[in-house]
């Protein structure tokens, strides 16, 4: 059985770019959380998806944008790069019908913006 | 004030210590407590669920005082691989935003 994961693994990128990771949930599961970890810095949650929908999102801008497919996997989009965008992104998955404590990490994308 | 603030550490302990760590959040709402573990490099991954009578899993303790709105994890008995940066998350319900702390550092030492 196949937990959380991400693609890809490291990714580097130059400022005003725009990068897409990627997420396939644990089996069984549909809800999909994103977040980013700065060096240093506990996760922060950026938004989560269910039903193809976002559900929740934290404090990030707009340039921050994600999609959910039919498969319950996901992708996280950033635009216009930014320096301090550079962090670890975490994508954690879930079933709706359980509470947080099944909550699954997968082992993240290490984003650098040069 | 950050939601949820957590000691900075680092804690470097010898082995067999007992050591705690204590986490407080700023919101009464919230609902739901746990600890994580998260080792160099890797992804976060559930150590514990906080309840509300306090917990024990083993060498893990994990105590709520929602008056006072902290939780603390107590590991007795450390073992060098309990080195690892512990993060603290406060939750209002299942579906809501997932605060986590900035994570304590522990060196268990021999």
């Amino acid at each position: 059985d196949a937990g959380v994961t991400q693609s890809p693994t490291h990714l580097i990128k130059t400022r005003g770019q725009q990068v897409t990771l990627r997420c396939s949930p644990k089996s069984g599961h549909d809800t999909v959380s994103w977040y980013q970890q700065a060096l240093g810095q506990g996760p922060q949650f950026i938004f989560q998806y269910y039903e193809e929908e976002e559900r929740q999102r934290g404090n990030f801008p707009d340039r921050f944008s994600g999609h959910q497919f039919p498969n319950y996997s996901s992708e996280l989009n950033v635009n216009a790069l930014l320096l301090g965008d550079s962090a670890l992104y975490l994508c954690a998955s879930s079933f709706s019908g359980y509470s947080l404590d099944e909550q699954y990490f997968g082992p993240g994308t290490r984003l650098t913006v040069t | 004030r950050k939601e949820v603030e957590q000691d900075p550490g680092p804690f470097n302990v010898p082995e067999g210590a007992t050591v705690a760590f204590n986490c407080t959040y700023s919101n009464s709402a919230s609902q739901s407590f746990f600890w994580y573990r998260q080792d160099c490099r890797k992804e976060p991954k559930l150590l514990m669920s906080v309840y509300s009578s306090g917990n024990e899993d083993g060498r893990f303790t994990a105590q709520l005082n929602r008056a006072s709105q902290y939780i603390s994890l107590l590991i007795r008995d450390s073992k060098l691989s309990d080195s690892a940066t512990y993060l603290c998350v406060a939750v209002k319900t299942s579906y809501d935003k997932v605060i986590f702390g900035p994570g304590t550092s522990l060196s268990v030492i021999p």
